[in-house]
Protein backbone atom coordinates (compact mmCIF):
# COMPACT_ATOMS: atom_id res chain seq x y z
CA UNK A 1 0.00 0.00 0.00
CA UNK A 2 0.99 3.28 -0.67
CA UNK A 3 2.47 5.92 2.08
CA UNK A 4 0.79 8.79 1.30
CA UNK A 5 -2.61 8.45 -0.44
CA UNK A 6 -4.73 11.46 -2.03
CA UNK A 7 -8.65 11.03 -3.05
CA UNK A 8 -10.02 11.33 -5.08
CA UNK A 9 -7.43 10.92 -7.56
CA UNK A 10 -9.60 13.08 -10.17
CA UNK A 11 -12.16 15.68 -10.03
CA UNK A 12 -14.32 17.85 -12.47
CA UNK A 13 -16.37 20.28 -10.59
CA UNK A 14 -18.29 23.77 -11.25
CA UNK A 15 -17.52 27.51 -10.35
CA UNK A 16 -18.79 28.08 -6.78
CA UNK A 17 -18.65 24.05 -5.75
CA UNK A 18 -17.01 23.71 -2.60
CA UNK A 19 -14.75 21.01 -2.65
CA UNK A 20 -12.87 18.92 -0.12
CA UNK A 21 -9.35 16.91 -1.05
CA UNK A 22 -7.96 14.32 1.63
CA UNK A 23 -4.65 13.13 2.16
CA UNK A 24 -3.90 10.36 4.35
CA UNK A 25 -0.16 8.63 5.51
CA UNK A 26 1.13 5.83 7.04
CA UNK A 27 4.93 7.00 7.36
CA UNK A 28 3.98 8.32 10.92
CA UNK A 29 5.49 12.07 9.78
CA UNK A 30 4.55 15.24 11.90
CA UNK A 31 4.41 17.72 8.98
CA UNK A 32 2.35 17.47 6.48
CA UNK A 33 1.64 19.44 3.74
CA UNK A 34 -0.34 20.95 0.41
CA UNK A 35 1.16 21.87 -3.28
CA UNK A 36 -0.09 23.21 -6.84
CA UNK A 37 1.03 22.51 -9.66
CA UNK A 38 1.11 24.27 -12.48
CA UNK A 39 2.90 24.00 -15.98
CA UNK A 40 5.70 26.03 -16.20
CA UNK A 41 5.41 27.39 -12.25
CA UNK A 42 6.68 24.19 -10.71
CA UNK A 43 5.02 23.57 -6.93
CA UNK A 44 3.76 26.50 -5.08
CA UNK A 45 3.02 25.59 -1.48
CA UNK A 46 -0.46 26.07 -0.06
CA UNK A 47 -0.68 25.10 3.67
CA UNK A 48 1.69 23.41 5.78
CA UNK A 49 1.20 22.01 9.27
CA UNK A 50 3.98 20.53 11.50
CA UNK A 51 1.23 18.85 13.61
CA UNK A 52 -1.89 18.92 15.00
CA UNK A 53 -2.18 22.15 16.46
CA UNK A 54 -0.08 24.22 14.19
CA UNK A 55 -1.30 25.22 10.82
CA UNK A 56 0.83 27.54 8.57
CA UNK A 57 -0.31 29.51 5.26
CA UNK A 58 2.13 29.10 2.16
CA UNK A 59 2.34 31.54 -0.73
CA UNK A 60 -0.81 30.99 -1.96
CA UNK A 61 -3.38 30.23 0.91
CA UNK A 62 -6.13 32.43 -0.77
CA UNK A 63 -9.46 30.94 -1.71
CA UNK A 64 -8.11 27.56 0.08
CA UNK A 65 -8.23 26.21 3.69
CA UNK A 66 -6.84 23.24 5.69
CA UNK A 67 -8.07 20.96 8.37
CA UNK A 68 -5.33 18.64 10.30
CA UNK A 69 -7.79 16.29 12.01
CA UNK A 70 -5.00 14.21 13.54
CA UNK A 71 -1.40 12.79 12.33
CA UNK A 72 -1.82 11.05 9.88
CA UNK A 73 -4.61 13.09 7.88
CA UNK A 74 -4.55 16.85 6.49
CA UNK A 75 -7.57 17.90 4.10
CA UNK A 76 -7.30 20.89 1.72
CA UNK A 77 -10.88 22.79 0.71
CA UNK A 78 -11.90 24.86 -1.66
CA UNK A 79 -14.79 26.93 -0.59
CA UNK A 80 -16.03 28.22 -3.36
CA UNK A 81 -14.14 26.85 -7.07
CA UNK A 82 -12.87 28.85 -9.49
CA UNK A 83 -11.60 28.06 -12.75
CA UNK A 84 -8.41 29.11 -11.90
CA UNK A 85 -8.00 26.69 -8.98
CA UNK A 86 -7.79 24.06 -12.54
CA UNK A 87 -4.83 22.00 -11.20
CA UNK A 88 -2.49 19.44 -9.91
CA UNK A 89 -3.05 19.25 -6.00
CA UNK A 90 -0.34 17.24 -3.96
CA UNK A 91 0.14 16.08 -0.27
CA UNK A 92 3.56 16.03 0.99
CA UNK A 93 4.87 14.81 4.62
CA UNK A 94 8.22 14.67 6.38
CA UNK A 95 9.43 14.03 9.72
CA UNK A 96 11.25 16.58 11.81
CA UNK A 97 14.11 18.65 10.53
CA UNK A 98 14.79 20.90 7.34
CA UNK A 99 17.11 18.55 6.36
CA UNK A 100 14.83 15.44 5.56
CA UNK A 101 13.02 15.03 2.49
CA UNK A 102 9.60 15.33 1.54
CA UNK A 103 7.29 12.47 0.44
CA UNK A 104 4.47 13.05 -2.11
CA UNK A 105 1.29 11.30 -2.85
CA UNK A 106 -0.15 10.52 -6.30
CA UNK A 107 -1.88 13.68 -6.86
CA UNK A 108 -5.10 14.90 -7.20
CA UNK A 109 -5.97 16.68 -10.71
CA UNK A 110 -9.05 19.15 -9.96
CA UNK A 111 -10.65 20.49 -13.18
CA UNK A 112 -12.91 23.73 -12.11
CA UNK A 113 -15.37 24.39 -15.25
CA UNK B 1 14.75 34.33 1.57
CA UNK B 2 15.48 31.18 -0.62
CA UNK B 3 14.67 30.53 -4.08
CA UNK B 4 15.64 27.73 -6.71
CA UNK B 5 16.22 29.13 -10.57
CA UNK B 6 16.25 25.85 -12.99
CA UNK B 7 17.99 27.08 -16.48
CA UNK B 8 16.15 25.31 -19.32
CA UNK B 9 12.30 24.05 -19.29
CA UNK B 10 12.90 21.78 -21.42
CA UNK B 11 16.37 19.42 -22.34
CA UNK B 12 16.63 17.71 -25.24
CA UNK B 13 19.46 14.71 -25.26
CA UNK B 14 20.13 11.44 -27.48
CA UNK B 15 20.28 8.09 -25.77
CA UNK B 16 23.55 7.44 -24.60
CA UNK B 17 24.07 11.11 -24.18
CA UNK B 18 25.32 13.05 -20.92
CA UNK B 19 22.48 14.49 -19.47
CA UNK B 20 23.12 18.10 -17.49
CA UNK B 21 20.22 19.59 -15.51
CA UNK B 22 20.96 23.00 -14.24
CA UNK B 23 20.17 24.05 -10.46
CA UNK B 24 21.06 27.56 -8.83
CA UNK B 25 19.94 28.51 -5.40
CA UNK B 26 19.37 31.46 -3.50
CA UNK B 27 19.59 31.29 0.19
CA UNK B 28 20.94 33.15 3.17
CA UNK B 29 22.17 30.86 5.42
CA UNK B 30 23.60 27.09 4.58
CA UNK B 31 21.07 25.05 2.37
CA UNK B 32 19.88 21.55 1.63
CA UNK B 33 19.12 20.99 -1.30
CA UNK B 34 17.10 18.50 -3.11
CA UNK B 35 16.71 16.43 -6.48
CA UNK B 36 12.78 15.39 -7.16
CA UNK B 37 11.59 12.82 -10.37
CA UNK B 38 8.44 13.20 -11.43
CA UNK B 39 7.02 10.67 -14.06
CA UNK B 40 3.70 11.05 -15.81
CA UNK B 41 0.74 11.24 -13.75
CA UNK B 42 2.85 10.41 -10.56
CA UNK B 43 3.75 12.12 -7.59
CA UNK B 44 7.44 13.43 -6.82
CA UNK B 45 10.44 10.70 -6.29
CA UNK B 46 13.63 11.74 -4.31
CA UNK B 47 16.57 11.38 -6.45
CA UNK B 48 18.94 12.35 -3.99
CA UNK B 49 20.26 15.25 -1.57
CA UNK B 50 22.94 17.20 0.01
CA UNK B 51 22.55 18.00 3.55
CA UNK B 52 26.16 19.59 4.20
CA UNK B 53 28.31 16.37 4.02
CA UNK B 54 29.88 15.19 1.12
CA UNK B 55 29.54 17.85 -1.34
CA UNK B 56 29.56 14.97 -4.62
CA UNK B 57 26.15 13.04 -4.08
CA UNK B 58 25.01 10.12 -5.62
CA UNK B 59 21.31 8.96 -6.23
CA UNK B 60 19.21 6.09 -7.73
CA UNK B 61 19.09 4.93 -11.20
CA UNK B 62 22.65 6.39 -11.89
CA UNK B 63 22.33 10.11 -10.98
CA UNK B 64 24.61 12.22 -9.49
CA UNK B 65 24.48 16.47 -8.15
CA UNK B 66 27.44 18.43 -6.87
CA UNK B 67 26.99 21.52 -4.94
CA UNK B 68 29.02 23.89 -5.73
CA UNK B 69 29.04 26.68 -2.74
CA UNK B 70 31.06 29.16 -4.48
CA UNK B 71 28.69 29.07 -7.71
CA UNK B 72 25.26 28.58 -5.55
CA UNK B 73 25.12 25.26 -7.78
CA UNK B 74 23.56 21.87 -7.40
CA UNK B 75 23.45 20.70 -11.12
CA UNK B 76 22.51 17.27 -11.96
CA UNK B 77 23.85 15.05 -14.06
CA UNK B 78 24.19 11.21 -15.79
CA UNK B 79 26.89 9.84 -18.01
CA UNK B 80 24.22 8.33 -20.23
CA UNK B 81 20.76 8.79 -20.14
CA UNK B 82 18.19 6.23 -21.06
CA UNK B 83 14.56 6.34 -22.70
CA UNK B 84 13.51 5.49 -19.46
CA UNK B 85 14.87 9.29 -18.05
CA UNK B 86 12.24 10.92 -19.84
CA UNK B 87 10.49 12.77 -17.03
CA UNK B 88 10.33 16.48 -15.09
CA UNK B 89 12.97 16.93 -12.70
CA UNK B 90 12.49 19.28 -9.83
CA UNK B 91 15.24 21.18 -7.61
CA UNK B 92 14.32 22.35 -4.16
CA UNK B 93 15.89 24.25 -1.83
CA UNK B 94 15.66 24.34 2.50
CA UNK B 95 17.22 25.35 5.25
CA UNK B 96 17.59 24.96 9.12
CA UNK B 97 15.51 28.42 9.85
CA UNK B 98 12.95 27.80 7.09
CA UNK B 99 10.57 25.37 7.63
CA UNK B 100 9.06 24.61 3.95
CA UNK B 101 10.83 23.61 0.96
CA UNK B 102 10.89 26.22 -2.21
CA UNK B 103 10.96 24.10 -5.65
CA UNK B 104 12.03 25.42 -8.99
CA UNK B 105 9.74 25.35 -12.32
CA UNK B 106 11.16 22.00 -13.44
CA UNK B 107 12.57 20.76 -16.36
CA UNK B 108 11.19 18.55 -18.51
CA UNK B 109 14.07 15.75 -20.16
CA UNK B 110 13.24 14.44 -23.57
CA UNK B 111 15.37 11.15 -24.49
CA UNK B 112 15.90 10.57 -28.59
CA UNK B 113 15.96 6.61 -29.20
Amino acid sequence: DADVTQTPRNRITKTGKRIMLECSQTKGHDRMYWYRQDPGLGLRLIYYSFDVKDINKGEISDGYSVSRQAQAKFSLSLESAIPNQTALYFCATSQGSSYNEQFFGPGTRLTVL
Amino acid sequence: AQSVTQLGSHVSVSEGALVLLRCNYSSSVPPYLFWYVQYPNQGLQLLLKYTSAATLVKGINGFEAEFKKSETSFHLTKPSAHMSDAAEYFCAVSADNFNKFYFGSGTKLNVKP
